[in-house]
């Protein structure tokens, strides 16, 4: 299958600053790109679902000012957590997809591990 | 579905038993399922997907079982390894229009040496 990268695989801050992540799709042009949270011993929720050269659509709840989704390119997406907090501790998880295959096939990143202090 | 608390469901199986995972889906609009693995601090991994129009698909060690009349997925895995330890979810989807994967609750998988 394709490979998906994420960067940083894990990362801590102090409480009020913002982190950035990056998800690459390393060796096909991705159209969508996907950001899932999941917390300990929970499910994949959806966040935001990002195309190409226009603005992430935001799951009910999320907040788009603080989880800001840039899908400048086919191959890269980022989210940044701005001014973070210890309730946004979690493993936040990309997917990538591309139009050709069908969005329901998507690629699974390896996932950042985000701990706020 | 969505996940709801802390503890998920544990499944203990014999090294080289059949495993059976279950699942029940929310949405009787969906029309194409998947089943994932993820292992502990990895992302999710494809294992095996099955579409509404068919009550069963086979892969390598995995079948897959839908029974759409009560909204009901299964995952089986022939004679189970120690290295399927992982949780798995079914994701659902419904295809066209705006397109997202929903995950879910998960089943964790032990397999016992």
């Amino acid at each position: 299958g394709a490979v998906v990268s994420q960067h940083p695989s894990r990362v801590i801050c102090k409480s009020g600053t913002s982190v950035k992540i990056e998800c690459r799709s390393l060796d096909f042009q991705a159209t969508t790109m996907f950001w899932y949270r999941q917390f300990p011993k929970q499910s994949l929720m959806l966040m935001a679902t990002s195309n190409e050269g226009s603005k992430a659509t935001y799951e009910q709840g999320v907040e788009k000012d603080k989880f800001l989704i840039n899908h400048a390119s086919l191959t890269l997406s980022t989210l940044t957590v701005t001014s973070a907090h210890p309730e946004d501790s979690s493993f936040y998880i990309c997917s990538a997809a591309n139009g050709l295959a069908g969005v329901e096939t998507q690629y699974f990143g390896p996932g950042t591990r985000l701990l706020v202090l | 579905g969505e996940s709801v608390g802390l503890h998920l469901p544990t499944l203990s199986v014999q090294e080289g038993d059949n495993s059976i995972i279950n699942c029940a889906y929310s949405n009787s609009a969906s029309d194409y399922f998947i089943w994932y693995k993820q292992e502990s601090g990895k992302g999710p991994q494809f294992i095996i997907d099955i579409r509404s129009n068919m009550d069963k698909r086979q892969g390598q060690r995995v079948t897959v079982l839908l029974n759409k009349t009560v909204k009901h997925l299964s995952l089986q895995i022939a004679a189970t390894q120690p290295g399927d330890s992982a949780v798995y979810f079914c994701a659902e989807n419904i295809s066209g229009g705006y397109q997202k994967v929903t995950f879910g609750t998960g089943t964790k998988l032990q397999v016992i040496p």
